[in-house]
């Protein structure tokens, strides 16, 4: 399966101020997402990250928040904006390698907010 | 939204013992996945069913898709030390969108 690396793999960063986080593919993929796992707790989809396009993103989850790119077919980008401690998670990027494949998944970013 | 209650939620059992665990929904999948994240790590694929009744074994995993295609469980048998680990569930309803809905997680602790 392809290999996925995640940048940075943690962070500490002030209230207030945004990150961005890097998924790059070894190879081309048919479908990029991004999920948040906060403490404890299971995955939950942000949005889909779209070649090209805006990112379609899901109940409770907005662009001004979480502006996602993917400029080609083997890298995405997620910034979380404006940070509060509640933003505290992990956020990880997953592919699908080609159609009706299962998703794989990046090691993630373990973020902190004080 | 879709729900996938995962149960139990936590296990300690013995080293040599066999393990269960299931999911079951609300709505119906088109795919089942079982996924298991170590700490500071990502969640890696360990078994996907793609048909109803479909029943795959990966070494001493073995996972079932429900008849109703609201259900799956996981076993494993004769558990190790490694197999210690969060165990999640998923389900996918095939269509455009392909996004997956995670069961809460199974807590495995295997104890010597």
């Amino acid at each position: 399966s392809a290999v996925i690396s995640q940048k940075p793999s943690r962070d500490i960063c002030q209230r207030g101020t945004s990150l961005t986080i890097q998924c790059q593919v070894d190879s081309q993929v048919t479908m990029m997402f991004w999920y948040r796992q906060q403490p404890g707790q299971s995955l939950t989809l942000i949005a889909t990250a779209n070649q090209g396009s805006e990112a379609t993103y899901e109940s409770g989850f907005v662009i001004d928040k979480f502006p996602i790119s993917r400029p080609n077919l083997t890298f995405s980008t997620l910034t979380v904006s404006n940070m509060s401690p509640e933003d505290s998670s992990i956020y990880l990027c997953s592919v699908e390698q080609s159609p009706n494949q299962p998703q794989h998944f990046g090691d993630g970013t373990r973020l902190s907010i004080l | 939204g879709q729900q996938l209650n995962q149960s139990p939620q936590s296990m300690f059992i013995q080293e040599g013992e066999d393990v269960s665990m299931n999911c079951t929904s609300s709505s119906i999948f088109n795919t089942w996945l079982w996924y298991k994240q170590d700490p500071g790590e990502g969640p890696v694929l360990l078994i996907a069913l793609y048909k109803a009744g479909e029943l795959t074994s990966n070494g001493r995993l073995t996972a079932q898709f429900g008849i109703t295609r609201k259900d799956s469980f996981l076993n494993i048998s004769a558990s190790i030390p490694s197999d210690v680990g969060i165990y999640f569930c998923a389900g996918l309803f095939s269509g455009s969108a392909r996004q997956l809905t995670f069961g809460s997680g199974t807590q495995l602790t295997v104890l010597p």
